[in-house]
């Protein structure tokens, strides 16, 4: 069974400081891992699709990278309207059950201004 | 910037009754989904649809959901019988080559 794992569950950060979400998972098959940006009462906002270890990509403030067990999300000298919930997703699956997505339980990050 | 449309944004509804929840997925997708959200809890998958036909169904998706595609634009999900426990949030969810995946605002859905 697939699993996503984020660490912390919540971040609280001073507008600029920089710092770094995490993302472990387990999957056989992986098709790609994704973070999304989630506001309150809002559907996921996709962000970044990474597949392959040693990939990255950036997006403003925001830099996701990729090793076989983990992803970060980087975010450097944010501000507070970076303020959301991060969630972290894998495509993959066993038993031929390839593309449904398996999420994290997200971290909340609060930058403070 | 195309959009996943969900309605309605929030449905109340008596325990037993049925309900639908719509969606417009992008026009030119082909994979279709319904994932929900427990308060505080994961977004978790319940189904998915590709040529008019379920391709793939979790544990939750039992026998009192159901999806359709009635006329080639909207995607609907049904409850037959709801329960307490099927108040969440609900998104649609439509891709068109299973590589990213746009999702809608979603439904949320309160069972009293």
């Amino acid at each position: 069974e697939d699993q996503v794992t984020q660490s912390p569950e919540a971040l609280r950060l001073q507008e600029g400081e920089s710092s770094s979400l995490n993302c472990s998972y387990t999957v056989s098959g992986l098709r790609g891992l994704f973070w999304y940006r989630q506001d309150p009462g809002k559907g996921p906002e996709f962000l970044f699709t990474l597949y392959s270890a040693g990939e990255e990509k950036e997006k403003e403030r925001l830099k996701a990278t990729l090793t076989k067990k983990e992803s970060f999300l980087h975010i450097t000298a944010p501000k507070p309207e970076d303020s959301a919930t991060y969630l972290c997703a894998v495509l993959g699956g066993s038993g031929g059950s390839n593309y449904k997505l398996t999420f994290g339980k997200g971290t909340l990050l609060t930058v403070n201004p | 910037e195309p959009e996943v449309t969900q309605t309605p944004s929030h449905q109340v509804t008596q325990m037993g009754q049925e309900v639908i929840l719509r969606c417009v997925p992008i026009s030119n997708h082909l994979y279709f989904y319904w994932y929900r959200q427990i308060l505080g809890q994961k977004v978790e998958f319940l189904v998915s649809f590709y040529n008019n036909e379920i391709s793939e169904k979790s544990e939750i998706f039992d026998d009192q959901f159901s999806v359709e595609r009635p006329d080639g634009s909207n995607f609907t999900l049904k409850i037959r019988s709801t329960k307490l426990e099927d108040s969440a949030m609900y998104f649609c969810a439509s891709s068109r080559d299973r590589a990213s995946y746009t999702f809608g605002s979603g439904t949320r859905l309160t069972v009293v």
